[in-house]
């Protein structure tokens, strides 16, 4: 079964450092986001990415966020001065198109010491 | 505004039981999808069952059935005859209206007992 997949599966990172997150979508989706998930909350959105541009994003998603899709498969997320708030674990999802299913992938964990 | 309940923080059921994980849901969009995913203690997030707001069945998929009570605004999952891998964080999520963002609950802690 086709799946979405997460790189790396968990990062520690210095306070100030950039990340990037990269995730592989199944290849036949055209949409695409971003959720985290801090330790022990619910699920927050983060950004939504449909024809090669941002079409919703949430209040979290400032300045310090980007989202790209460099090629035809990878996307990524790109956080440039972290923060040690911005631990928590992040998801890539994808899906075919509105109605579907969104299929989320394992997960990044991201640690800022 | 839109918004997804789950008021049981946690849940118990004897192995080969039924259990039923709540949730309700606040939206004033006629158009709304709700789905159900389940979090193992992994860490990864699985698509469990979909239920549109215009489908007149309830959803079912193998073991999990959603009952959906549309006046009610409810989407209760039905997890029949639970098995020990069952034990998991349960979440419920709404899509509506014109976007494309999924929002959560706060989760269901189900622990499933032998």
């Amino acid at each position: 079964e086709p799946e979405v997949t997460q790189t790396p599966s968990h990062q520690v990172t210095q306070m100030g450092q950039e990340v990037i997150l990269r995730c592989v979508p199944i290849s036949n989706h055209l949409y695409f986001y971003w959720y985290r998930q801090i330790l022990g909350q619910k699920v927050e959105f983060l950004v939504s990415f449909y024809n090669n541009e941002i079409s919703e994003k949430s209040e979290i998603f400032d300045d310090q966020f980007s989202v790209e899709r460099p090629d035809g498969s990878n996307f990524t997320l790109k956080i440039r001065s972290t923060k040690l708030e911005d631990s928590a674990m992040y998801f890539c999802a994808s899906r075919e198109r509105p109605n579907y299913g969104y299929t989320f992938g394992s997960g990044t964990r991201l640690t800022v010491v | 505004a839109q918004k997804i309940t789950q008021t049981q923080p946690g849940m118990f059921v004897q192995e080969k039981e039924a259990v039923t994980l709540d949730c309700t849901y606040d939206t004033s969009d006629q158009s709304y999808g709700l789905f159900w995913y389940k979090q193992p203690s992994s860490g990864e997030m699985i698509f469990l069952i979909y239920q549109g707001s215009y489908d007149e069945q309830n959803a079912t998929e193998g073991r999990y059935s959603l009952n959906f009570q549309k006046a009610r605004k409810s989407a209760n999952l039905v997890i029949s005859a639970s098995q020990l891998g069952d034990s998991a964080m349960y979440f419920c999520a709404m899509r509506a209206g014109a976007t494309n963002k999924l929002i959560f609950g706060t989760g269901t802690l189900l622990a499933v007992q032998p």
